[in-house]
């Protein structure tokens, strides 16, 4: 079955711009998770939606947003970019716990 | 907040050696999962512990998790260059989300 899928693969913004990222979760899992990945700060949890409803958000600025869809697709938006932006996105998705969470391949932003 | 310390950093060793990855914490974790990570992929499953004390072995893999939850180790036995790569721990806390340790980066040269 076809795995998560994050679309672009890769983005070059300015700061001040805005992005939206996107992913489409492995078809029938209804939990897609956000994070950010830096070589400073690793892995860190950006948010977490679940039937189109965020049911967690870790410690980002405001300008980090997310939605999800009813077909369980979800984006996440980050507004007014700044350099320390510049990072792998990744996005996973989970038919809940246990079972962990499948990830995507991440989409890597740079912001100049 | 729960963190998660992940040692060694950095790993570099010889074909056929064995090695043992630790990942600490002082929260407990309902579940704890390794995952191995290529350079430009995203980071890729490799097992889920659920109950303390839990031992699962995938081929020369071993994880244990620890009897409290709050810690796991990864052992590899006969490490080969197929074996490189990036291994992150992360446990599963309260509200569906992963906290992740640092990682561990191997490098096993042949």
């Amino acid at each position: 079955k076809a795995g998560v899928t994050q679309t672009p693969r890769y983005l070059i913004k300015t700061r001040g711009q805005q992005v939206t990222l996107s992913c489409s979760p492995i078809s029938g899992h209804r939990s897609v998770s956000w994070y950010q990945q830096t070589p400073g700060q690793g892995l860190q949890f950006l948010f977490e939606y679940f039937s189109e409803t965020q049911r967690n958000k870790g410690n980002f600025p405001g300008r980090f947003s997310g939605r999800q869809f009813s077909n369980s697709r979800s984006e996440m938006n980050v507004s007014t970019l700044e350099l320390g932006d510049s990072a792998l996105y990744l996005c996973a998705s989970s038919a809940g716990q246990p079972y962990g969470y499948t990830f995507g391949s991440g989409t890597r932003l740079t912001v100049v | 907040t729960q963190l998660l310390e992940q040692s060694p950093q950095f790993l570099s060793i010889q074909e056929g050696e064995n090695l043992t990855v630790y990942c600490n914490s002082s929260s407990v974790f309902s579940s704890l999962q390794w995952y191995r990570q290529e350079p430009g992929e995203g980071p890729v499953l490799l097992v889920t512990v659920v109950t303390g004390g839990e031992v699962k072995k995938l081929k020369r893999l071993t994880f244990q998790f620890g009897d409290a939850r709050k810690d796991s180790s990864l052992h590899i036995t006969a490490a080969q260059p197929g074996d490189t790569g990036l291994y992150l721990c992360a446990g599963d806390g309260a509200g569906n989300m992963l906290t992740f340790g640092g990682g561990t980066r191997l490098m096993v040269k042949p």
